[in-house]
């Protein structure tokens, strides 16, 4: 598509709650990323996808956190037994490559999900 | 590890005045730097990028930015700023290596009339 797509927009669940967030990339963009973003905090890095190769899951911060990539498409975030602190924007990116061209780390960002946990 | 420092948490400057975003970045080889801006309600945005060659680069709605590999910084400046400017700025460091970019943890810049 011309941009990245993220859904859905808003999200309020209760605690203990499981949630999925989806995103959908630019076409042909190989790399795609999720990012957090607690209120009034800066970009927390979850999870990196590049190609088909194994994913950097070194950012999730619990297990309770979980991503999936079909190919080169769409990534669905999941959170498991959601807490309090898990509420945040959910943001995704994608780019051309992750690295080996600085072109390539040129991230396009989506609008976000914003995840309120009661 | 890469990592950023955005030493000044909220900025407050007045329209017209000049501004300069600090940016301070660790990182073992050449970078990759960024800036990014986010307006209220708004999606991340790139403002600028460096990756080689001049160290003084331009970007949109007059922004630039001076990469300065002694100091480790890569600070962003405008001369005159417009109160639309007023939003959260994101410094970013990436690389060749296959890692995602890290960010800074921002810069609120309000802009009084």
């Amino acid at each position: 598509g011309a941009g990245v797509s993220q859904s859905p927009s808003n999200k309020v669940t209760e605690k203990g709650k499981d949630v999925e967030l989806r995103c959908d990339p630019i076409s042909g963009h190989t790399a795609l990323y999720w990012y957090r973003q607690r209120l009034g905090q800066g970009l927390e890095f979850l999870i990196y996808f590049q190609g088909n190769s194994a994913p950097d899951k070194s950012g999730l911060p619990s297990d309770r956190f979980s991503a999936e990539r079909t190919g080169e498409s769409v990534s669905t975030l999941t959170i498991q037994r959601t807490q309090q602190e898990d509420s945040a924007v959910y943001l995704c990116a994608s780019s051309l490559g992750g690295g080996g061209w600085g072109g390539a780390n040129v991230l396009t960002f989506g609008a976000g999900s914003r995840l309120t946990v009661l | 590890a890469q990592s950023v420092t955005q030493p000044d948490i909220h900025i407050t400057v007045s329209e017209g005045a000049s501004l300069e975003l600090r940016c301070n970045y660790s990182y073992g080889a050449t970078p990759y730097l960024f800036w990014y801006v986010q307006s209220p309600g708004q999606g991340l945005q790139l403002l600028l990028k460096y990756f080689s060659g001049d160290t003084l680069v331009q970007g949109i709605k007059g922004f630039e930015a001076e990469f300065k590999r002694s100091q480790s910084s890569f600070n962003l400046r405008k001369p005159s700023v417009h109160w639309s400017d007023a939003a959260e700025y994101f410094c970013a460091v990436g690389g060749t290596g296959r890692r995602a970019l890290t960010f800074g943890s921002g810069t609120r810049l309000q802009v009084q009339p």
